[in-house]
């Protein structure tokens, strides 16, 4: 059975700071992995996918990385802005033809002006 | 907007009547997933469509669930006899064969009360 986790459950930054939030994984034969962002009662927001055959991936302030060897994937967040304050999700696919997604718990992100 | 569309948003309803949410995936997306997700958890495999088949359903679909997708278009999720416990948030996703990124939409909440 697949299982992510996330680590922290919640983080609260300064303004301006540079972070990095984690999600570990069971699953070592992992297909992809995908961050996404979640406001207050929304839906979720794809944020950046990571294939099995890539290393990392880059969005304008964001930058994910996966590790399958050691089961890990970050996801980096420079100068942070009070508007990146929401929860993070990171998911990992299943490659079985459903390619349905395990969601880790979150990382509910709070960034101080 | 993801473009992605359920609805309603939002459903209060007794213990014991039925309710039925619908999803409309974005145009020409074969694959449809209904996820659930409770609150300070990440969302839950419920079941997927690949155009009008259903293909996989988690054990977490009891006999009161049941989905369809006629026409391989929109998607109705039912839930009958409603319990507490199935108060949650009902998120629909789409996605295209071929084209990496998911789709989800703002979710539909249900209280049981």
């Amino acid at each position: 059975k697949q299982e992510v986790t996330q680590i922290p459950a919640a983080l609260s930054v300064p303004e301006g700071e540079n972070l990095v939030l984690n999600c570990s994984f069971t699953d070592s034969a992992i297909y992809n992995l995908q961050w996404f962002r979640q406001d207050p009662g929304k839906g979720l927001t794809s944020l950046l996918l990571i294939q099995s055959s890539q290393r990392e991936q880059t969005s304008g302030r964001l930058n994910a990385s996966l590790d399958k060897s050691s089961g890990r994937s970050t996801l980096y967040i420079a100068a942070s802005q009070p508007g990146d304050s929401a929860t993070y999700l990171c998911a990992q696919y299943s490659g079985a033809g459903s390619y349905q997604l395990t969601f880790g718990k979150g990382t509910k992100l709070s960034v101080i002006p | 907007d993801t473009g992605v569309s359920q609805d309603p948003r939002h459903k209060i309803t007794k213990r014991g009547q039925n309710v039925t949410f619908r999803c409309d995936p974005i145009s020409e997306h074969n694959r449809l997933y209904w996820y659930r997700q409770t609150l300070g958890q990440g969302p839950e495999f419920l079941t997927y469509f690949q155009n009008e088949a259903q293909l996989e359903k988690s054990r977490l679909l009891s006999d009161r669930f049941s989905a369809e997708r006629p026409k391989g278009s929109f998607s109705t999720l039912e839930i009958q006899r409603t319990e507490q416990g199935d108060s949650a948030m009902y998120l629909c996703a789409s996605w295209r064969i071929g084209i990496d990124t998911i789709y989800f939409g703002e979710g539909s909440w249900l209280t049981v009360v």
